[in-house]
């Protein structure tokens, strides 16, 4: 069973649309994220939620908008899509309610999104 | 804001050969992750650390947490070819917000 799912993996699609990617974890975590890894492989947190609350929100284009339905589920919806936007977009969950496994985070298999 | 040096950068040896790769900061970090990415997939958790001075293995990695919570290790002893990948380093800041940074990675290729 896939821990942490995202859809969908490989993503191709012209400048100006609006696109989405969805996630879902069935770990039972408290906490999902959405990260970003450039062409120089380097990841980086862009937003992270905690029961449906947003509590990181990074310097992130308002293109960008994160929706959490429920705590098993984290959505990134872009607008107006960008050539700079290409690239691979990783979810991930964690518990964050403490303890000393509380902070490991798991990621997705990752979202491939190239803007043409 | 908290950053991760992460070195190497990049590695290619013989297999059986012993690897290193190690992480600092210039700031204390409560955790100490360590990842490994496979070509089209995302990162794996490989070893999680959380206490300072605190040493631990995974088959036949091994990672510390350094005395001064700046820095982190991972040796891999008798390395193979399926080592091949990116490795990060990853930690948790002084904050506890959740936000995990990253190292740049060190991407490892094993001749076999």
């Amino acid at each position: 069973d896939t821990a942490v799912s995202q859809t969908p993996k490989y993503l191709v699609t012209q400048m100006g649309n609006d696109k989405s990617i969805k996630c879902e974890q069935n770990l039972g975590h408290d906490t999902m994220y959405w990260y970003k890894q450039d062409s120089k492989k380097f990841l980086k947190i862009m937003f992270s939620y905690n029961n449906k609350e947003l509590i990181i929100n990074e310097t992130v284009p308002n293109r960008f908008s994160p929706k959490s339905p429920d705590k098993a589920h984290l959505n990134l919806h872009i607008n107006s899509l960008e050539l700079g936007d290409s690239a691979v977009y990783f979810c991930a969950s964690s518990r964050i309610t403490g303890g000393p496994w509380g902070n490991t985070i798991y990621f997705g298999e990752g979202s491939w999104l190239t803007v043409v | 804001g908290q950053q991760l040096n992460q070195s190497p950068q990049s590695m290619f040896i013989q297999e059986g050969e012993d690897v290193s790769m190690n992480c600092t900061s210039s700031s204390i970090f409560n955790t100490w992750l360590w990842y490994k990415q496979d070509p089209g997939e995302g990162p794996v958790l490989l070893i999680a650390l959380y206490k300072a001075g605190e040493l631990t293995s995974n088959g036949r990695l091994t990672a510390q947490f350094g005395i001064t919570r700046k820095d982190s290790f991972l040796n891999i002893s008798a390395s193979i070819p399926s080592d091949v990948g990116i490795y990060f380093c990853a930690g948790h800041g002084s904050s506890n917000t959740g936000k995990l940074i990253f190292g740049q990675g060190t991407t490892l290729q094993v001749k076999p």
